[in-house]
């Protein structure tokens, strides 16, 4: 599955690294989204971008920065991350539909991230 | 605030026993139903989008179907290439977000 990439596929990194996480989509979609999947837990949905604003910030800490140069790609940028921030990251992208059809989204692989 | 639950948690089958896994939600008018298949350190994979009471959508052993306050996500003979986690989600009328449930986790036994 290419449609939506994302890299790198594993991180680890201690409390006081600086890393970026990267995601690219070829669907030609026009909104991007940010997800963090812990063991047990549902997705949370962290960041969503529409035509490359940012349209939703779910409180996420602020050791989270995201970033989004264009429709195409999204990055998350982070710094002094905790252990509790171990988890699988996942980019989503979407067409952005209006007007109450139903939008799918369609998931990367995912970035599995180690703090230690 | 919109919810969405499934069970069971984990549901184990043999190769060729049918089952069906549940979805309840919650949303304030909805938009779209979805199911996804995610397997162990990969991203959802797209399944179904369900819009209305009624609809049923089938592709090879998989079959969802819909109602007002739950979805259905039927196997057929199931093989054990469909042992994954099934992820469903809502999204609202009034918005574009999703809300996910916890998955059910489905293993296929030969």
């Amino acid at each position: 599955e290419t449609g939506v990439t994302q890299t790198p596929r594993h991180l680890v990194m201690g409390m006081t690294n600086k890393k970026s996480l990267k995601c690219e989509q070829h669907l030609g979609h026009n909104a991007m989204y940010w997800y963090k999947q812990s063991a047990k837990k549902p997705l949370e949905l962290m960041f969503v971008y529409s035509l490359e604003e940012r349209v939703e910030n779910n409180s996420v800490p602020s050791r989270f920065s995201p970033e989004c140069p264009n429709s195409s790609h999204l990055f998350l940028h982070l710094h002094t991350l905790q252990p509790e921030d171990s988890a699988l990251y996942l980019c989503a992208s979407s067409q952005d539909i209006r007007g109450g059809a139903a939008d799918t989204q369609y998931f990367g692989p995912g970035t599995r991230l180690t703090v230690l | 605030e919109d919810q969405v639950t499934q069970s069971p948690e984990a549901l184990r089958l043999q190769e060729g026993e049918s089952s069906s896994l549940n979805c309840s939600y919650t949303v304030s008018g909805l938009r779209g139903l979805f199911w996804y298949r995610q397997d162990p350190g990969k991203g959802p994979e797209f399944l179904f989008t369900l819009y209305s009471a009624g609809e049923e959508k089938e592709k090879e052993r998989l079959k969802a179907t819909l109602t007002k306050k739950e979805s259905f996500l039927h196997i057929t003979a199931p093989k054990p290439e469909d042992s994954a986690t099934y992820l469903c989600a809502v999204q609202a009328y009034y918005g574009q977000n999703f809300v996910f449930g916890p998955g059910t986790r489905l293993s296929v036994l030969p």
